[in-house]
């Protein structure tokens, strides 16, 4: 399958710092990627839908002046957690939709904890 | 709203036999039908897409679909104790590529 790389895969920060996470495709381009959260023993939650070169689509309940997404490239796109508090402490997942196959695959998470 | 439907688990078989995970859905217009697993405190990884009726096989997973009855099921043969995770079905509803996921079925295979 295709390759979602994350980074960073942990971090953590105090409260009202911003922290930025990257997502990358390594092997493929993708023009859209996924951005969820999931908090401990609960489902995944997207929070936004990232197109390459235009506005992110932000899920109902989603701050997207607090969760700022750019999507700049075909195999790159950001989430940076502004302003960060303790209950954005989360396990962050980024995924890229892979064209070829019409299949999302993820990245291997970024663990946030907000002090 | 489109809906993806799984029993919560866990469901709990012996290693070597055949585990069996069902999922519903609400949209009839899906096209597209995606299994990942998740081991605790990782990401999803896919195993199996689906896209017509029938049993499509990889491996010791085989994936059913049955559109006319809305469900799709993962069938794990030979099952393993490192096969114990929680397994979500992902769905995507016509028109959409964003999947719609299900809670997820937690499997747990004992020695």
């Amino acid at each position: 399958g295709a390759v979602v790389s994350q980074h960073p895969s942990r971090v953590i920060c105090k409260s009202g710092t911003s922290v930025k996470i990257e997502c990358r495709s390594l092997d493929f381009q993708a023009t859209t990627m996924f951005w969820y959260r999931q908090f401990p023993k609960k489902s995944l939650m997207l929070m936004a839908t990232s197109n390459e070169g235009s506005k992110a689509t932000y899920e109902q309940g989603v701050e997207k002046d607090k969760f700022l997404i750019n999507h700049a490239s075909l195999t790159l796109s950001t989430l940076t957690v502004t302003s960060a508090h303790p209950e954005d402490s989360s396990f962050y997942i980024c995924s890229a939709r892979d064209l070829r196959h019409n299949e999302q695959f993820f990245g291997p998470g970024t663990r946030l904890t907000v002090l | 709203q489109k809906e993806v439907e799984q029993n919560s688990g866990p469901l709990s078989v012996p290693e070597g036999a055949i585990a069996s995970l069902n999922c519903t859905y609400s949209d009839r217009g899906s096209q597209s039908f995606f299994w990942y697993r998740q081991y605790s405190g990782k990401s999803p990884e896919l195993i199996m897409s689906i896209y017509s009726n029938g049993d499509k096989e990889d491996g010791r997973f085989t994936a059913q679909l049955n559109k006319a009855s809305q469900y799709v099921s993962l069938l794990i043969r030979d099952s393993q104790p490192s096969d114990s995770a929680t397994y979500l079905c992902a769905v995507n509803p016509g028109g959409s590529y964003i999947p719609t996921f299900g809670r997820g079925t937690s499997l747990i295979v004992h020695p």
